[in-house]
């Protein structure tokens, strides 16, 4: 099946800095991509819709100059986190369509930890 | 938007028993539902998905029915093992790939 990776699997920074999280399909072209967050035994909330050459989409209630989002290539989606604070530690996880139509496939997840 | 409930929270089944775990979703244009698995600190894995041209579909022990007046949809687990314990989420969503609403998870447990 298709592959997409996330780097880095588990990042720890300190409280006011940023953190990049990248995702990449490693094996196919994705002219979209979505991040979720998902806090300790919770659900995936979508966070933002990813879009190549274009602005994000960002979700209600999402602080889109927060949360970075930038997707250069079609195979390179990145996610900073700026300014972090504890309550942004998290696991963040990207997905990406291989087709129209077709399956989604996430990334293994970031857990990020904000002291 | 489209808004996913499901039900129960958490699931202790004996070893053997079956698992039913059932979904419900507001937005009618939502045609693809997929099922993930979830083990602790690792990505969601797509255990099987439904469209909505199908009311049932059955993959070995684990099988997706679909409602699309009554907006529901269940999955079934048969003959449970203790591998099968971990987190399942529904989603729903207008197209397989776009971007996914999820239920909130069940945590099931298969006793031994």
């Amino acid at each position: 099946g298709a592959v997409v990776s996330q780097h880095p699997s588990w990042v720890i920074c300190k409280s006011g800095t940023s953190v990049k999280i990248e995702c990449r399909s490693l094996d196919f072209q994705a002219t979209t991509m979505f991040w979720y967050r998902q806090f300790p035994k919770q659900s995936l909330m979508l966070m933002a819709t990813s879009n190549e050459g274009s602005k994000a989409t960002y979700e209600q209630g999402v602080e889109k100059d927060k949360f970075l989002i930038n997707h250069a290539s079609l195979t390179l989606s990145t996610l900073t986190v700026t300014s972090a604070h504890p309550e942004d530690s998290s696991f963040y996880i990207c997905s990406a369509e291989r087709g129209f139509n077709t399956e989604a496939f996430f990334g293994q997840g970031t857990r990020l930890t904000v002291v | 938007g489209e808004n996913v409930e499901q039900h129960p929270s958490t699931l202790s089944v004996q070893e053997g028993d079956s698992a039913v775990i059932k979904c419900t979703y507001s937005d009618s244009a939502s045609n693809y539902f997929p099922w993930y698995k979830q083990e602790l600190g690792k990505r969601p894995q797509l255990i099987i998905d439904i469209r909505s041209n199908v009311g049932e579909k059955k993959d070995q022990r684990i099988a997706v029915t679909l409602n699309k007046t009554a907006k529901h949809f269940s999955l079934h687990i048969t003959e449970t093992q203790p591998e099968d314990s971990a987190v399942y989420f529904c989603a729903a969503t207008k197209a397989a790939g776009n971007k996914l609403t999820f239920g909130g998870g069940t945590r099931v447990l298969v006793k031994p």
